[in-house]
């Protein structure tokens, strides 16, 4: 069983739409990675949370470290939020992984 | 702000020859990160290193070896290079006092084996 688990897997919008992405994961943690990786291949970090909510622009990521569950939600969506939205759980100083979300926002 | 910088970005080698990627972490940053991402693949985390002594292994091949120098920077070779070793490799660098702390990215370098 992984370890980290996203849904949905693919997501597909209109943009304006109001996005979210949710994160589930089986280990114990005490923060949280949001990256986004865009088709070109660069990872950007979004978050790293360990509690509460946290806002950059359009982005907000929430944490709840008893329930091991996370969810990003982006607002008033726009096509160059097209990307790969993944969350990472720091273990042992490397980060694990899981198979993300691909979010397109259509135009 | 300065970001994490790799070269080369793309490199193209033939099977059993090496290859040796470079990482330039962001500024006084201590800790770095390889990562290999297969094509339609997860990154997978490969090595780190912390203050230049290795910190954590993954699943980095024996074929492949990593060091983290006096400057900070970050080299991995990698020696008899196969087909299966074409993927994107980021390095990513973290600051100090936060060893598996947020971790910043660089552009990756793109390899691939003929």
């Amino acid at each position: 069983k992984n370890e980290v688990e996203q849904s949905p897997q693919n997501l597909t919008a209109q943009e304006g739409e109001f996005i979210t992405i949710n994160c589930s994961y089986s280990v114990g943690i005490s923060a949280l990675h949001w990256l986004q990786q865009h088709p070109g291949g660069g990872i950007v970090s979004l978050f790293m949370l360990s509690s509460g909510k946290k806002k950059h622009g359009r982005l907000i990521a929430t944490i709840n470290i008893q329930e091991k569950h996370s969810s990003l939600h982006i607002t008033a969506s726009h096509p160059r939020d097209s990307a790969v939205y993944i969350c990472a759980p720091p273990g042992n100083e490397k980060l694990t992984f899981g198979t993300g979300t691909r979010l397109t926002i259509i135009p | 702000a300065a970001g994490v910088i790799q070269s080369p970005r793309h490199l193209i080698k033939e099977k059993r020859e090496t290859a040796t990627l470079k990482c330039y972490p962001i500024p006084r940053h201590d800790t770095v990160y390889w990562y290999q991402q297969g094509p339609g693949q997860d990154p997978q985390f490969l090595i780190s290193f912390y203050e230049k002594m290795q910190s954590d292994k993954g699943s980095i091949p024996d074929r492949f070896s990593a060091q983290q120098f006096s400057d900070y920077h970050s080299e991995l070779n990698m020696s008899s290079l196969e087909l299966g070793d074409s993927a994107l490799y980021f390095c990513a660098s973290s600051p100090p006092g936060t060893r598996w702390g947020e971790q910043f990215f660089g552009p990756g370098t793109r390899l691939t084996v003929l």
